[in-house]
């Protein structure tokens, strides 16, 4: 089963508006941590930012902020602003200790495919 | 401050050949080290893991092996490449403090 889902293959946007990226996960773990990555065209991976499952807050880092749902097990990405520097890939990780063990292990999903138009 | 190291940044190889790929970090101890794959236009697979010395977890059966001979080094290998090895690899390392990963610059691999 998939441990982390990225239901949009592709999203597009129009500068200066805001994007949801979606991300749900599948874990039995109760301390996982949520991340987002960007990856370009160059393929380097950014990180851009993470929750904990049990921060209270909604992460937030300059124009990107995670609406964590926990009940619904959802981690969506919410680019404010959009730039057309923003235009990547964009992956949902989840880091959750291995199963019977006492290592984490990161997973990624699919990945989305940002395209911002002038 | 903490780097990771990953080379070659391409390679190209014939069906069959060996593989060797390294990836190094300075600057930290006992990191938790990732080796991921992404296929053209695909997400990243998780491959091996490793969170010390000796240990390594492998994700998929594949035709692939890792091995961490230092604390630091993580390498990826081969015996004979097929051509679905073809893909962007991906080395990464955390640290045990719950921090997120960080990732080398990733290894292009075609295999021809």
């Amino acid at each position: 089963a998939q441990k982390i889902t990225q239901t949009q293959p592709g999203m597009f946007v129009q500068e200066k508006e805001a994007v949801t990226l979606d991300c749900t996960y599948d874990t039995s773990d109760p301390s996982y941590g949520l991340f987002w990555y960007k990856q370009p065209s160059s393929g380097e991976m950014i990180f851009l930012i993470y929750q904990g499952s049990y921060d209270q807050q909604n992460a937030t880092e300059g124009r990107y902020s995670l609406n964590f749902q926990k009940a619904r097990k959802s981690a969506n990405l919410v680019i404010s602003a959009s730039q057309l520097g923003d235009s990547a890939m964009y992956f949902c990780a989840m880091r959750e200790r291995e199963s019977g063990g006492s290592n984490y292990k990161l997973t990624f999903g699919k990945g989305t495919l940002l395209t911002v138009n002038p | 401050s903490q780097t990771i190291h990953q080379w070659p940044a391409t390679l190209v190889q014939p069906v069959g050949s060996p593989l060797s790929l390294e990836c190094t970090v300075e600057g930290t101890s006992n990191p938790n080290l990732y080796w991921y794959r992404q296929a053209a236009g695909r997400g990243l697979q998780l491959l091996f893991y490793s969170v010390g010395i000796g240990q390594i977890s492998s994700e998929v059966p594949q035709n692939l092996s890792a091995s961490r001979p230092q604390d630091r080094q993580f390498i990826l290998s081969s015996k004979k490449l097929l051509l679905s090895d073809s893909g962007f690899y991906l080395c990464a390392w955390r640290s045990k403090l719950n921090t997120e990963a960080f990732f080398g610059q990733g290894t292009r691999l075609t295999v021809v």
